[in-house]
């Protein structure tokens, strides 16, 4: 069965560092999301994408954060510089419809990203 | 801003009890989704409900979508201890003005089936 996969599964990075997290969407798919979760918080919603730019982002997808999709397959998330509160599970997601009767969103493993 | 609220928060049962879990917002919804996440693992799709009045079933888990579309529930039959886990609600807002499909999760209901 077709699935989101991200990589890594770990992130370990400094504070002021750039990182790139990286997916891979279910392949028929058109729309693209970014999540996160805070440890012990809900899952909240980044940033949406599609035909190659963004539709929507949250007050937390500041000018730190991009997306991008290189190659029509690969979709990354980009944080420039690093704070201690950007740590948490960062997880993609990605469905055919995007349209709000049809909006089945499957979900990737999750990057856990730590900020020292 | 929509809000998500799912009750209870926690809940500790014994293998072969039944249990609800409820998901309600003032808002409204056009569709709804219940995920199960394992811990350190992305939330995985249950099962998406869409008109006012629905129910699905998944086995022992049966999910009805409210008649306005602004609350849900997820009832299991018998749980055994393969259903402990968080489960989260989701949903798209029907007043979306941009469209785009951006799920606004409840904060879970974590569930533990003794044996």
């Amino acid at each position: 069965e077709p699935e989101v996969t991200q990589t890594p599964s770990h992130q370990v990075t400094q504070m002021g560092q750039e990182v790139i997290l990286r997916c891979v969407p279910i392949s028929n798919h058109l729309y693209f999301y970014w999540y996160r979760q805070i440890l012990g918080q809900k899952v909240e919603f980044l940033v949406s994408f599609y035909n190659n730019e963004i539709s929507e982002k949250s007050e937390i997808f500041d000018d730190q954060f991009s997306v991008e999709r290189p190659d029509g397959s690969n979709f990354t998330l980009k944080i420039r510089s690093t704070k201690l509160e950007d740590s948490a599970m960062y997880f993609c997601a990605s469905s055919y419809w995007g349209l709000p009767l049809e909006n089945e969103q499957f979900f990737g493993p999750g990057t856990r990203l730590t900020v020292l | 801003t929509q809000l998500l609220e799912q009750s209870p928060q926690f809940l500790s049962i014994q293998e072969g009890e039944n249990l609800t879990v409820y998901c309600n917002s003032s808002s409204v919804f056009s569709s709804l989704q219940w995920y199960r996440q394992e811990p350190g693992e992305g939330p995985v799709l249950l099962v998406t409900v869409v008109t006012g009045g629905e129910v699905k079933k998944l086995k022992r888990l049966t999910f009805q979508f409210g008649d306005a579309r602004k609350d849900s529930s997820l009832h299991i039959t018998a749980a055994q201890p393969g259903d402990t886990g968080l489960y989260l609600c989701a949903a798209t807002p029907l007043d979306d003005p941009s469209n785009t499909g951006k799920l606004i999760f409840g904060q879970g209901t974590t569930l533990q089936v003794k044996p």
